[in-house]
């Protein structure tokens, strides 16, 4: 089955620095990736639509200068979490999907911690 | 996209059938409907996955009445590793096209 993995599993950082986290298609190109954010006992929010070769398209409310993302390969989207504030402390899950296919793999997630 | 609706929580004792129900009363004619588990501090993973009528794999039934205003996600003979949140998502997974997640349904399996 398809496969989608992130790096690193989990980060703690002081407030101020910036942070990237990386998704990866292990077994197949993906044109489009999607970042998540999950707080706790909440949902899963949509963050942004990551397009290979193009710029992201960002959900309403979410700084596009402080989550910088870039899909720069078939295989590889980066999610870059700017000036960190212990408010952007969360979860932060990845998803990609197989060209022409209806079903989204998730990864495994990235835990932030911004102290 | 559509809105689901589904039961913020459900309880279940081992080995016996659950059936989670989701509403999805504005459902698009090209939209799929997804459902999705997920166990704290991971990432959701795909469970099926159907358009109309009846879908099976080799873990769950997904029953989608003709006007597939709603579906039921069937988990036969339940263990308590099935204790997770389960999402039910609607609409086209293509290309640029978006998915975004209801409140989901947060079955405990009891021993």
């Amino acid at each position: 089955g398809a496969v989608v993995s992130q790096h690193p599993s989990w980060v703690i950082c002081k407030s101020g620095t910036s942070v990237k986290i990386e998704c990866r298609s292990l077994d197949f190109q993906a044109t489009t990736m999607f970042w998540y954010r999950q707080f706790p006992k909440q949902s899963l929010m949509l963050m942004a639509t990551s397009n290979e070769g193009s710029k992201a398209t960002y959900e309403q409310g979410v700084e596009k200068d402080k989550f910088l993302i870039n899909h720069a390969s078939l295989t590889l989207s980066t999610l870059t979490v700017t000036s960190a504030h212990p408010e952007d402390s969360s979860f932060y899950i990845c998803s990609a999907s197989i060209p022409g296919s209806r079903t989204q793999y998730f990864g495994p997630g990235t835990r932030l911690t911004v102290l | 996209l559509a809105k689901t609706t589904q039961p913020i929580s459900m309880d279940s004792y081992e080995g016996q059938e659950v059936n989670i129900t989701c509403s999805h009363n504005n459902i698009a004619t090209n939209d799929y409907i997804t459902w999705y588990q997920q166990f704290p501090s991971q990432g959701p993973r795909f469970i099926i996955q159907g358009y109309k009528t009846k879908v099976t794999n080799e873990v769950a039934s997904l029953f989608i009445p003709a006007d597939r205003k709603s579906s039921t996600l069937s988990l036969p003979r339940v263990s308590l590793s099935d204790t997770a949140v389960y999402y039910c998502l609607v609409g086209l997974q293509t290309g640029a096209n978006n998915l975004f997640f209801g409140t989901g349904t947060r079955l405990t399996v009891i021993p």
